[in-house]
């Protein structure tokens, strides 16, 4: 069962603009997290949110929960070709992590 | 490093071997997951071992066979792999508890021939 859908599933756009990220579920979850992921490499923590409405920035990465707890979103604005890579959100549960279907983004210098 | 080590990190197998991935932490956490990652899919959750507790996925098949002997140790025992089971195996570990972060392996990119 895929709990947590992402969208768009690639993405690739030119150094400097702007992009949003989705992560949408029909459940609630206790914390969500998003990870980014580079080829050969496990996923890497990005940040924890929390408490339903709760917004989160890291430098030019802005994370938002959604109210009810069920969705989120990663907005990347001025993009830099270090921010290529696949993005994956994590709904918690508890005991166990449900990942999304993951966003693969390539910024073009 | 993540303190989360996986091996070996590329494995060639054939379909009538039996082989074994590993994956050791000393981070003290409680709770460890074994998930598989196919090329277009999303992160399948496998397994999770959790205070010493096996939650296991039902839509598993049997050729895999996790192994959990100690927090610090799991182990992922593989037999008569089919070439679809091809992907990158990764381990994570954390702490049971609200909000805490996992860390993730490098993984073992596994081939079956």
């Amino acid at each position: 069962t895929q709990l947590l859908e992402q969208s768009p599933q690639f993405l690739s756009i030119q150094e400097g603009e702007n992009l949003t990220v989705y992560c949408n579920s029909s459940s609630v979850f206790s914390s969500l997290q998003w990870y980014r992921q580079e080829p050969g490499e496990g996923p890497v923590l990005l940040v924890t949110v929390v408490t339903g409405g709760e917004v989160k920035k890291l430098k030019r990465l802005t994370f938002q929960f959604g109210d009810a707890r069920k969705d989120s979103s990663l907005h990347i604005t001025a993009a830099q070709p270090g921010d290529t890579g696949l993005y994956l959100c994590a709904g918690d549960t508890g005991n166990q992590f449900y990942f999304g279907t993951g966003t693969s983004l390539t910024v073009i210098p | 490093e993540t303190g989360v080590t996986q091996t070996p990190r590329h494995l060639v197998m054939g379909m009538t071997n039996k082989k074994s991935l590993k994956c050791e932490q000393h981070l003290g956490h409680n709770a460890m997951y074994w998930y598989k990652q196919s090329a277009k899919k999303p992160l399948e959750l496998m397994f999770v071992y959790s205070l010493e507790e096996r939650v296991e996925n039902n839509s598993v098949p049997s050729r895999f066979s996790p192994e959990c002997p100690n927090s610090s140790h799991l182990f992922l025992h593989l037999h008569t792999l089919q070439p679809e089971d091809s992907a990158l195996y990764l381990c994570a570990s954390r702490v049971i508890w609200q909000g805490t972060e996992a860390f993730f392996g490098q993984g073992t990119r596994l081939t079956v021939v």
